[in-house]
């Protein structure tokens, strides 16, 4: 079945530095990428999304960029500081019958050391 | 502007017991998933309505698990009986386009 992979699962570094988290997904029909960022015992928070017209899209530090032939997507965080730990999910559409639902990744727990 | 509201917050019940978790979504959307998160399996969508009517429930896990939407601003998701296998934190979301997913803070379940 369709599914999408999230690498890393864990990722530490230093406050300041940039952190990429990288996705891949199996239905070349996927049209729509979000990702969302879930702090401990909060609920996910959609931080950036992507369709598969626009290649790259930027909201400050943060940015998407999508490759459809490959089927790769990446989120890159810049300039990290320790608000931003948290984990990070990836997601991708996929069309079931008429309508579309997401398929989310297994999430990558981000930790920036200050 | 209010979210997604979920109740309870968190749930303590005994294996065997009926469980109802609720969900109102945000005005106006008319897409409402249902996912359960925990460590093991991650984030799973287990049914989602779109006009109130039931898309796709392939994710529900057993005939114990049952979801309605009677009206556009009210979904419950009901597990009986529950079991200690079904501890989790289930979290409601709403959408416009079936795509922008915002989710509401989840009702945290713990079965004895």
């Amino acid at each position: 079945g369709e599914n999408v992979e999230q690498h890393p699962s864990t990722l530490s570094v230093q406050e300041g530095d940039s952190a990429v988290i990288k996705c891949t997904y199996s239905d070349s029909a996927s049209n729509y990428f979000p990702w969302y960022k879930q702090e401990l015992g909060k609920r996910p928070q959609l931080i950036i999304d992507i369709r598969s017209n626009v290649g790259e899209k930027k909201d400050q530090r943060i940015a998407v960029t999508l490759n459809k032939t490959a089927k790769h997507f990446s989120l890159h965080i810049t300039e990290t500081q320790p608000e931003d730990s948290a984990v990070y999910f990836c997601a991708a559409s996929i069309r079931g019958g008429a309508t579309n639902k997401l398929i989310f990744g297994t999430g990558t727990l981000l930790a920036v050391q200050p | 502007d209010a979210g997604v509201i979920q109740s309870p917050r968190h749930e303590v019940t005994e294996m065997g017991q009926e469980v109802t978790l609720r969900c109102k979504p945000i005005s106006g959307h008319n897409s409402l998933f249902w996912y359960r998160q925990t460590m093991m399996r991650g984030l799973e969508l287990l049914i989602y309505f779109n006009n109130n009517v039931p898309i796709d429930d392939s994710g529900m896990p057993e005939d114990r698990f049952s979801a309605k939407m009677p009206n556009a601003s009210f979904s419950t998701l009901k597990i009986q009986p529950s079991e200690p296998r079904d501890s989790a934190v289930y979290f409601c979301a709403s959408s416009l386009t079936l795509l922008k997913q915002y989710f509401g803070p989840g009702t945290r379940l713990t079965v004895t």
